[in-house]
């Protein structure tokens, strides 16, 4: 079963750091973009940050450049967040998605979520 | 930056009706050299991930019912759900890859039963 799982979230206070973890399962990671999306509670979808399948292209939104870092380790069929500097508009629920394109140049659309993990940014 | 704008904000349409939701982009998302708009649609249900209906537009993801339809070009762009069912209460997003990799979703409408 094609399948992506998170892991990582938890309660941090501002200023705090946390690493998200997304498991892949089922499909061979390295073939595709992977994106960062978060909801934050009662709110819509924001995309967070991509990453290419090599690594050697990653973008992010504004607000969180200089404070997320986007990585991955195909070897070991997973893509992380390394979440910093934490505010309290931070906290959201922070799906990893899958491109619905292996091996293109480009992201499209998301054709596999995870159920997402939480983040509580609050002193 | 694309801004992505839905209408409305929420709609209640009958059981068997159609509902119709609108998605403005605040520039043209259709990309020349191929002809293409670059838009997705989602649907979201309570206490799930978002769901891809929809991509380039107009072509639906593998078993997505015939009832979704996906509509327009350039900068406007419509949703259908042809006859609502009680399953497809839900939240309703637009997102742009024009800008590919940065992306945008559009603010989202909720489809209710009246």
């Amino acid at each position: 079963e094609v399948q992506l799982v998170e892991s990582g979230g938890g309660l941090v206070q501002p200023g705090g750091s946390l690493r998200l973890s997304c498991t892949a399962s089922g499909f061979t990671l390295s073939a595709y973009w992977m994106n960062w999306v978060r909801q934050a509670p009662g709110k819509g979808l924001e995309w967070v940050a991509n990453i290419k399948q090599d690594g050697s292209r990653k973008s992010y939104v504004d607000s969180v450049k200089g404070r997320f870092t986007i990585s991955r380790d195909n070897t070991k069929n997973s893509l992380y967040l390394q979440i910093s500097s934490l505010r309290a508009e931070d906290t959201a629920v922070y799906y990893c998605a899958r491109d619905r394109g292996a091996y293109t140049d480009y992201v499209s659309a998301s054709d596999i979520w995870g159920q997402g993990t939480m983040v509580a940014v609050s002193s | 930056d694309i801004v992505m704008t839905q209408s409305p904000d929420s709609l209640a349409v009958s059981l068997g009706e159609r509902a119709t939701i609108n998605c403005k982009s605040s520039q043209s998302v259709l990309y020349s050299s191929n002809n293409m708009n670059y838009l997705a649609w989602y649907q979201q249900k309570p206490g799930q991930p978002p769901k891809l209906l929809i991509y380039w537009a107009s072509t639906r993801e593998s078993g997505v019912p015939d009832r979704f339809s996906g509509s327009g070009s350039g900068t406007d762009f419509t949703l259908t759900i042809s006859s609502l069912q009680a399953e497809d209460v839900a939240v309703y997003y637009c997102q742009q890859y024009y800008t590919t990799p940065a992306l945008s979703f559009g603010g989202g409408t909720r489809v209710e039963i009246k």
